[in-house]
């Protein structure tokens, strides 16, 4: 079955960059488009960014377009966040989500089970 | 495109029907996605473009809508659905979420 697994997450001092993984399993994974939404603790659910199957296209959400980057790596069915000038408002577990096709965004079919992102002095 | 939910809580008694609402700030279409999020665990897609209930999702949730007005309903309460929901839109490429309404069960 699908199995998304996260990792990289940590305590980072605010300014700083970390970079998350995302490694997938149980689908052809180079046939589709990927995700990271993040939860802020206590807080609700917001997407962060998407790649496209071929990594081809990349889109932000407002409030990290310009320090996020999306990548992947077809061959390691791996997805990537590069996370610079961190924020305390980026605290949060970040999720890796699958969606159903190979560009268009249309929704979240599986998770992973998240990182999570303390970024602190 | 701004996702607002209602209620933001409700605590129901098992057996009772759960009604959440979601409206989106301009009409999406049937573009809304509902997701169920219990304690400590990922969220999981429990109904896609409004009303189509998603592989192996209980009958008893359902969705309806469409345009800027969309309803979550959930029959015949079960503990196990004590959880928040979430809807999420996907009609423009600036994706959004609704902020959330949480189920207690009484």
């Amino acid at each position: 079955q699908v199995q998304l697994v996260e990792s990289g997450g940590g305590v980072v001092q605010p300014g700083r960059s970390l970079r998350l993984s995302c490694a997938a399993s149980g689908f052809i994974f180079s046939n589709y488009a990927i995700h990271w939404v993040r939860q802020a603790p206590g807080k609700g659910l917001e997407w962060v960014a998407v790649i496209s199957y071929d990594g081809s296209d990349e889109n932000y959400a407002d409030s990290v377009r310009g320090r996020f980057t999306i990548s992947r790596d077809n061959f390691k069915n791996t997805v990537f966040l590069q996370m610079n000038s961190l924020r305390a408002e980026d605290t949060a577990v970040y999720y890796c989500a699958k969606d159903v096709t190979a560009t268009t965004p249309v929704y979240f079919e599986s998770w992973g089970q998240g990182t999570l992102v303390t970024v602190s002095s | 495109i701004v996702l607002t939910q209602s209620p933001d809580f409700q605590s129901v008694t098992p057996k009772e029907k759960v009604t959440i609402t979601c409206r989106a700030s301009q009409s999406i279409g049937r573009s809304l996605h509902w997701y169920q999020q219990k304690p400590d665990q990922s969220p999981k897609l429990i109904i896609k473009y409004a009303s189509q209930p998603f592989s192996g999702v209980p009958s008893r949730f359902s969705g309806s809508g469409s345009g800027t007005d969309f309803t979550l309903t959930i029959n015949n309460l079960e503990a196990e659905d004590a959880a928040t929901y979430y809807c999420h839109q996907s009609s423009s490429l600036s994706l959004t979420f609704g902020g959330g309404t949480k189920v207690e069960i009484k």
